[in-house]
């Protein structure tokens, strides 16, 4: 079965810090990859999504992430965090053509001002 | 664009009382899944449809759980009798299609059961 794990459950920063939050999944074949974040009593809105092509897909608010095939890893990056980037961050994988959607337990970023 | 519609925000009801949260999917997306977050289990799938057929109930936790989906457009699902342990957040989401999509998720049902 597939699973998705995030090592790091709480990350706290000074604004400015560069972050970096670790996603990996488990799955052989093709995935879809997605970074959700969600607000402090908002829903899950989508950050960035990776289909295929350049393992590099930039996303909105200044996120990044990067697919790495060999390691099963998506991790999800910004250089420079601002305070209103607290939030809980998760990660999750499809097959495609299916609708299984496995989440992993989420980071929650909190960024000191 | 309105987005996934769910309702209400907040329940709070009585250990026993019968719930029911509602749903509007985005207009085209014929893909819908509830999914309840809870702090010790994260997010998971209670049921999925397609094309208003339940294709995937096995995330149901049990028989006191029901979801029905009478039209492309609308979307229960039911808790009865209620139990302090059924306090979650109860998100619906939609896709166009079958999978593969990103989820597009409603702002989410907070239920508290006392």
């Amino acid at each position: 079965a597939q699973s998705v794990s995030q090592h790091n459950h709480h990350v706290i920063l000074s604004e400015a810090a560069s972050l970096e939050l670790g996603c990996n999944y488990s799955y052989g074949g093709t995935v879809n990859l997605f970074w959700y974040v969600q607000y402090p009593g908002q829903h899950l809105q989508l950050l960035l999504k990776y289909f295929s092509g350049d393992p590099l897909v930039k996303g909105i608010k200044g996120f990044e992430a990067e697919f790495i095939k060999s390691k099963f890893s998506f991790n999800l990056r910004k250089p420079s965090v601002q305070w209103s980037d607290t939030a809980e961050y998760f990660c999750a994988v499809n097959v495609p053509g299916t609708y299984k959607y496995i989440f992993g337990t989420g980071t929650r970023l909190k960024v000191l001002a | 664009d309105a987005g996934v519609i769910q309702s209400p925000r907040h329940e709070v009801t009585e250990m026993g009382q019968e719930v029911t949260l509602r749903c509007k999917p985005i207009s085209g997306h014929n893909s819908l899944f509830w999914y309840r977050q809870t702090m010790m289990r994260g997010l998971e799938l209670l049921i999925y449809f397609n094309n208003n057929v339940p294709i995937d109930d096995s995330g149901m936790p049990e028989d006191r759980f029901s979801a029905k989906m009478p039209n492309a457009s609308f979307s229960t699902l039911k808790i009865q009798p209620s139990e302090p342990r059924d306090s979650a957040v109860y998100f619906c989401a939609s896709i166009p299609g079958g999978g593969g999509s990103p989820l597009h998720f409603g702002n989410g049902t907070r239920l508290t059961v006392t």
